[in-house]
C-alpha cells in the first residue's frame, strides 16, 4: 500500500484563488513528520512547510498553511492567493518514528507529486 | 550561505559504464542522504549518512550502488556498472544534526540527471 497518497496528477487555478493540494498518509506510528516541497521547473525541491503528528495547531509558512486531521490521516497544502510563480510541482512527504527523539534514521517518502498550474 | 551543491547537473553515459556523482552538503549539516526519481515514479529515499557513517542504507537499490562520505563533508554516489533502469533524477539533501529530529528539515540540491543509453 502506498505510504503518501496525492490523487491529483494535475490541477489548473486561476491566479488569485486559493489552491488545496490533497495528500493523505498511511502510518501506524504514533510519531511523524508531514512535509510539503515545490519543484518548480528550474528542477530544485524547495521546502515549504512542516507538520510534525503531536503539534496542536496547524502549521503556517506565509502564504502556505497544512490543513492536518489527524483522524482523517491527511494533510492537505492551502495556498492562499495563489501567484503566477506557484506553478510547479508540489510533492508530500512523509517521515515516520521517534519524531520528537534526537536519532535515528529519518529518510523522507514521498508521494508522486501534483502538478499545479495557475493561469492568468 | 550556500545551499546543497551537486555535480554534475546532467551525465549521459551507456549502459555498463561507471558514473560518480557527488554532493556537497550545506556546511556544518551531518546528515546528509541521497533519493532518486526514476521518470514516472516517486521520489525514493536511498541513504543516509549521519557524518560519516551509514546510518540507514535500506532503499539502495543493489549492489550496483556505493555511496561514501570520507571525512563526513561531501559524499559521492557510483554506480557500476550502470544500467537502463538507473536513469533518473539522483537528488541529494542535508540537514543539520542538533535538536529533535521534529526540527531537522531537509533542504534538497538541484539534484543530478543520469541518463544511461
Amino acid at each position: 500500500a502506498q505510504k503518501i497518497t496525492q490523487t491529483q496528477p494535475g490541477m489548473f487555478v486561476q491566479e488569485k484563488e486559493a489552491v488545496t493540494l490533497d495528500c493523505t498518509y498511511d502510518t501506524s506510528d504514533p510519531s511523524y513528520g508531514l512535509f510539503w516541497y515545490k519543484q518548480p521547473s528550474s528542477g530544485e525541491m524547495i521546502f515549504l512547510i512542516y507538520q510534525g503528528s503531536y503539534d496542536q495547531q496547524n502549521a503556517t509558512e506565509g502564504r502556505y498553511s497544512l490543513n492536518f486531521q489527524k483522524a482523517r490521516k491527511s494533510a492537505n497544502l492551502v495556498i492562499s492567493a495563489s501567484q503566477l510563480g506557484d506553478s510547479a510541482m508540489y510533492f508530500c512527504a512523509m517521515r515516520e518514528g521517534h519524531e520528537y527523539s534526537g536519532g535515528g534514521a529519518d529518510g523522507l517518502t514521498f508521494g508522486k507529486g501534483t502538478h499545479l498550474i495557475i493561469q492568468p | 550561505e550556500a545551499g546543497v551543491t551537486q555535480f554534475p547537473s546532467h551525465s549521459v553515459i551507456e549502459k555498463g559504464q561507471t558514473v560518480t556523482l557527488r554532493c556537497d552538503p550545506i556546511s556544518g549539516h551531518d546528515n546528509l542522504y541521497w533519493y532518486r526519481r526514476v521518470m514516472g515514479k516517486e521520489i525514493k529515499f536511498l541513504l543516509h549518512f549521519v557524518k560519516e557513517s551509514k546510518q540507514d542504507e535500506s532503499g539502495m537499490p543493489n549492489n550496483r550502488f556505493l555511496a561514501e562520505r570520507t571525512g563526513g563533508t561531501y559524499s559521492t554516489l557510483k554506480v557500476q556498472p550502470a544500467e537502463l533502469e538507473d536513469s533518473g533524477v539522483y537528488f541529494c539533501a542535508s540537514s543539520h544534526g542538533q535538536g529533535y529530529r521534529s526540527t531537522r528539515e531537509q533542504y534538497f540540491g538541484p539534484g543530478t540527471r543520469l541518463t544511461v543509453t
